[in-house]
Parts: structure tokens; sequence; C-alpha cells
């Protein structure tokens, strides 16, 4: 199983509400990764979790918060969202790149949508 | 920023023609990765070629990497319709858990 699972594919959320972007694998990696991605634009680096840790926070706004219930779910909670973050959230996983520094393929979900209104 | 550039922004190209695209980035790499994304969806790995290899293959892929100038390029050869999408470089910081994603390339192919 080489997926990476992101539910659900379309989020519309009102500035006051609190929702939950859900992402799943089952190939043993041990890093996974949330990025924001705006239109014609690259995708840019939110969080990355390795071993279930916080291990990089990209300067992100604290309406975002993520969470790695285990090693292969991770969530990112939404709350008080602003119209400028609707984006294609896109979640990621490789293997760890301390343990294996040359073969950091990522392996992405095809996104959620989000639209905040 | 570990961010690369990629060139051209935009490239438009006839069926059967070859596309090539280009990638710098700014610091020392352990490996450089060619994504595709298609319109609105997930990324898509296509390569990956470590610091100590000067080129590499797969079907009709090409990746060149020059450390010393700290610059990749990706071909595509006898591309056909469904080879459009944007196409970006990335750039794992080394020893670290995290990957950064150039500016893309975005790839029209015409029938």
């Amino acid at each position: 199983d080489t997926e990476v699972t992101q539910t659900p594919k379309h989020l519309v959320m009102g500035m006051t509400n609190k929702k939950s972007l859900k992402c799943e694998q089952h190939m043993g990696h041990r890093a996974m990764y949330w990025y924001k991605q705006k239109a014609k634009k690259p995708p840019e680096l939110m969080f990355v979790y390795s071993y279930e840790k916080l291990s990089i926070n990209e300067s992100v706004p604290s309406r975002f918060s993520p969470e790695c219930p285990n090693s292969s779910l991770l969530n990112l909670h939404l709350h008080a969202l602003q119209p400028e973050d609707s984006a294609l959230y896109l979640c990621a996983s490789s293997q760890d790149s301390a343990q294996r520094p040359w073969d950091t393929e990522a392996f992405f979900g095809q996104g959620t949508r989000l639209t905040v209104v | 920023s570990q961010q690369g550039e990629e060139d051209p922004q935009a490239l438009s190209i006839q069926e059967g023609e070859n596309a090539t695209m280009n990638c710098s980035y700014k610091t020392s790499i352990n490996n450089l990765q060619w994504y595709r994304q298609n319109s609105g969806r997930g990324l898509v790995h296509l390569i990956l070629i470590r610091s100590n290899e000067r080129e590499k293959h797969s079907g009709r892929l090409r990746v060149t990497l020059d450390t010393s100038k700290k610059s990749s390029s990706l071909l595509i050869t006898a591309s056909r319709a469904a080879d459009t999408a944007s196409y970006f470089c990335a750039t794992p910081q080394t020893g670290a858990n995290n990957l950064f994603f150039g500016t893309g390339t975005r790839l029209t192919v015409i029938p």
C-alpha cells in the first residue's frame, strides 16, 4: 500500500467553525508533513512530524493546530480561519531522513480543497 | 530559504517534442527530486537523483544534476498531451525531515 489518504476532499467552513483535516498512511513512514498550496504556487511546508513528534513548525499561525496521534495518522485542526487560508492542503509522508538521508521520496495525498467563507 | 527556482515558469510545446525544465537551488543537498502535479491534485514523485549522481533516466524522463552549479534539469522526451501538468523540483534540507519545493514549471502539451 503506497497511498496517503486524505479526508475530506473538499471542505467549506465559516470563520467561526472548528474542523479537522485527516491524513493516513500505512507505509511505515515515520516522517509526515502538512503543506499548504495556493493556486499556481508551489507547496509551502507548514509542519513536519518525525516519530510522532513535531519537529518543524514553519511559523504557522496558531489557528492551525497539528496532531499526530500515532505513526499512521496526522490531523490538522482548524479554528477561526480567515478567507486567505483558503487553499489546497496536502499531507505527505516519507522515510525518516536521519536514517536514510539519500532516499527521502515523499508520497502525497490528493489534498483537501479548503474554502473559508 | 531552501526553495529552488525553476525556469521557465511556463512552457507550451507540440505533442512529440521534447520539454526541458531547469531548477536551481541554494544550499548543499543529499538528493534532488522531481514531482508532477495535475491541476488541483496531489503531487506524484517522478525521480530522485542523489548528490553523487550526475544523470538518471526513468522511461521518457532524463534528469541531470550539477552540484557545482547547484542546478538540475528535467527532460521529457517525445511528449504526450497527458504530460500536461506542473513540474516541481524539491530539495530536502540535509539532516532534516523537510522537503522544499521550487517555484514550478507549468507544461502544456498541445495535441
